[in-house]
């Protein structure tokens, strides 16, 4: 079974800054995708930016971006400029890209991680 | 506009008593997700659908149950066999093959 490890259970950071958040898993599958979730007071879940596991190239979304590392199975996500908006709780998530259909698509998490955003 | 959405905001459960959260979308998506979060905890699923009429265990199903009699709705019984209801609940559609669409959710407690 996958597994998805979150080590930084609180994070802060100045406003402007970047900061970088990180995300490990484990997988005896190659190919998958990588998410990365925000979830503000308001509880609602909201998808930052995903990572398809065959390609290469590290996604980006305005002033979210990743470091997908396939051999260390490391995911951060790094933000950049941060914003008093982006404080939240951060979840990474796993899903396998072996099957088709809505009973494959089962996203495992990670335990979160908060972020403060320092005025 | 198109979306999700889950009442009630919050629910209160007595003991032995089931309870029903209800989950619509106005979105057109085949495939619906319930999803559990505790404090301090990621996202666990409890049931999923993929088609009217059709419906899949998740990871944690026992103590509870659903119906899919309809596209737009997919709503969740929580029964007196789950001991340990209070939690955050979510309700997701899924849109082609990578996203998922959230509800605003549901925070069920015990009295």
């Amino acid at each position: 079974a996958q597994t998805v490890t979150q080590s930084q259970p609180e994070m802060s950071v100045q406003e402007a800054e970047t900061v970088t958040l990180s995300c490990t898993y484990d997988t005896s599958e190659s190919d998958y995708y990588l998410f990365w979730y925000k979830q503000p007071p308001s509880r609602q879940m909201i998808l930052v930016i995903r990572q398809e596991a065959y390609k290469q190239q590290n996604a980006t979304e305005n002033r979210f971006s990743v470091n997908f590392q396939k051999a260390a199975k490391s995911f951060s996500l790094k933000i950049s400029d941060s914003q008093l908006g982006d404080a939240a709780m951060y979840f990474c998530a796993y899903r396998s890209a072996l099957h088709s259909g809505a009973g494959s698509y089962q996203l495992t998490f990670g335990k979160g991680t908060k972020l403060s955003v320092i005025p | 506009d198109g979306g999700i959405t889950q009442s009630p905001k919050y629910l209160f459960r007595k003991e032995g008593q089931n309870v029903t959260l209800s989950c619509e979308q106005n979105l057109n998506h085949d495939a619906m997700y319930w999803y559990r979060q505790d404090p301090g905890q990621g996202l666990r699923l409890i049931y999923y659908s993929q088609i009217v009429n059709d419906f899949q265990k998740g990871d944690i199903a026992e103590g509870y149950s659903v119906s899919r009699e309809k596209k737009e709705s997919f709503p969740l019984t929580v029964t007196s066999a789950q001991k340990n209801p209070t939690a955050f609940y979510l309700c997701a559609s899924r849109q082609g093959e990578e996203k998922l669409f959230f509800g605003s959710g549901t925070q069920l407690s015990v009295l």
